[in-house]
């Protein structure tokens, strides 16, 4: 098994530009999650998605940022338009009833 | 509301000496538990889990937690550090009751010294 995928690893943008970020999770699993980490606020979910529907996304911090979950292969993060102050990891994770396995993160740097 | 708290952001232990990484849970009903860890620039990595049974989990490198119920408490223990083990702890909870959302902690820095 590949684990959770994530691409891209890292992305350098320019604020105001449009970032998507993508996420594969692992096969068979009905949950996926999205998280942000930074050093001033830590780990934070974002949204979360069962069967593919969303859960609850609480935890985006504002119209900017929306996600999707076509199907239960894929989703999508996507910030638009990019400020400096989302300049963070983005993890994804999935799980299938207990454990998250969380995918390796891409850095965003807006600059 | 469920919470869940890492007292310490920062614990340092000398190689080959016990650890205890401490970590406290509020829920309402009954928890399910677990236990992180977060090497440099990778992402969170599965330890261990508390479901029901024994109150005493192992897990993986060695790691075991305790789950006591009457101090809502899940402390991280490892009988000899090594400085491999030196990375970032995060606890988790979810009640049995809900879906698959975790609450993190905040987090526990552990460092080894050789």
């Amino acid at each position: 098994d590949a684990g959770v995928i994530q691409s891209p690893r890292h992305e350098v943008t320019e604020m105001g530009q449009e970032v998507t970020l993508r996420c594969k999770p692992i096969s068979g699993h009905n949950s996926l999650f999205w998280y942000r980490q930074t050093m001033m606020r830590g780990l934070e979910l974002l949204i979360y998605f069962n069967n593919n529907v969303p859960i609850d996304d609480s935890g985006m911090p504002e119209d900017r940022f929306s996600a999707k979950m076509p199907n239960a292969s894929f989703s999508t993060l996507k910030i638009q338009p990019s400020e400096p102050r989302d300049s963070a990891v983005y993890f994804c994770a999935s799980s299938k009833g207990n454990e998250q396995f969380f995918g390796p993160g891409t850095r965003l740097t807006v600059l | 509301a469920q919470s869940v708290a890492q007292p310490e952001d920062q614990v340092n232990v000398a190689e080959g000496n016990p650890l205890t990484v401490k970590c406290t849970y509020s829920v309402s009903g009954n928890p399910y538990l677990f236990w992180y860890v977060q090497y440099p620039n990778r992402g969170l990595q599965f330890l261990l889990k508390y479901i029901t049974g024994d109150n005493l989990v192992k897990g993986s490198y060695g790691f075991e937690a305790e789950f006591n119920k009457s101090q809502t408490s899940f402390h991280l223990k490892k009988p000899s550090a090594l400085v491999s083990d030196s990375a970032l702890y995060f606890c988790a909870v979810r009640r049995v009751e809900d879906t698959d959302k975790l609450i993190f902690g905040t987090g526990t820095r552990l460092q080894v010294f050789p």
